[in-house]
């Protein structure tokens, strides 16, 4: 257990759907991270909210909408994606300005569609 | 830019070998280093850090040195285990005001032997 829950586990969605993903951190950070994570590539930084305020958006898709309603909660809304949009959600919190500076990650969403 | 070069696996050894996963980076600073691994089906866990020029860190019989001269954050382990079979990403930290980011290596995938 990190202290990052995320949910569902594995999300199977067909194009035309509209499917949330669900991140909750309970270590008290105040930034999260969404990241991707797909075969032969690197892991890809999606969005960084800092404070609740998104900082960073790297040039993702709008078919991606983050929404951070408290420092605690992150979420990926995801609408009429692509097949190659299958891969590994990773999400991540950690404490800025502080001394410890590691990020902490959950177990990912499995993302398949179809 | 920032950026993070590890050595492509991947990295195939025999139980109770000796592990050396390279890893070198380009920053603006004094980054924090880091070794984060992946077990199947897993997200992410920090394996260790090291924050300063010729800190070590070790976790796990794990260790990584600190190298400003050489900027390089080499991971060593005396003996592998079949459990250590993952994958090992390099990282650093770059700060940016009160902003802070991760930023990985491609990975590098460990198979261990019986």
């Amino acid at each position: 257990e990190t202290g990052v829950t995320q949910t569902p586990r594995h999300l199977v969605m067909g194009m035309t759907n509209k499917k949330s993903l669900k991140c909750e951190q309970h270590l008290g950070h105040n930034a999260m991270y969404w990241y991707k994570q797909s075969a032969k590539k690197p892991l890809e930084l999606m969005f960084v909210y800092n404070f609740k305020e998104q900082t960073e958006n790297n040039s993702v898709p709008s078919r991606f909408s983050p929404e951070c309603p408290n420092s605690s909660h992150l979420f990926l809304h995801l609408h009429t994606l692509q097949p190659e949009d299958s891969a590994l959600y990773l999400c991540a919190s950690s404490q800025l300005g502080g001394e410890n500076t590691e990020a902490f990650f959950g177990q990912g969403t499995r993302l398949t569609v179809v | 830019g920032n950026s993070v070069t590890q050595m492509e696996g991947p990295v195939t050894l025999s139980e109770e070998a000796f592990l050396t996963i390279n890893c070198t980076y380009t920053a603006t600073g004094y980054p924090s280093l880091f070794w984060y691994v992946q077990y199947p089906g897993e997200g992410l866990q920090l394996l260790l850090k090291a924050t300063k020029a010729d800190d070590k860190g070790s976790n796990k019989g794990f260790e990584a040195t600190y190298r400003k001269e050489t900027t390089s954050f080499h991971l060593e382990k005396g003996s592998v285990q079949v459990s250590d079979s993952a994958v090992y990403f390099c990282a650093l930290w770059t700060y940016g005001g009160s902003q802070g980011n991760l930023i990985f290596g491609k990975g590098t995938k460990l198979s261990v032997k019986p």
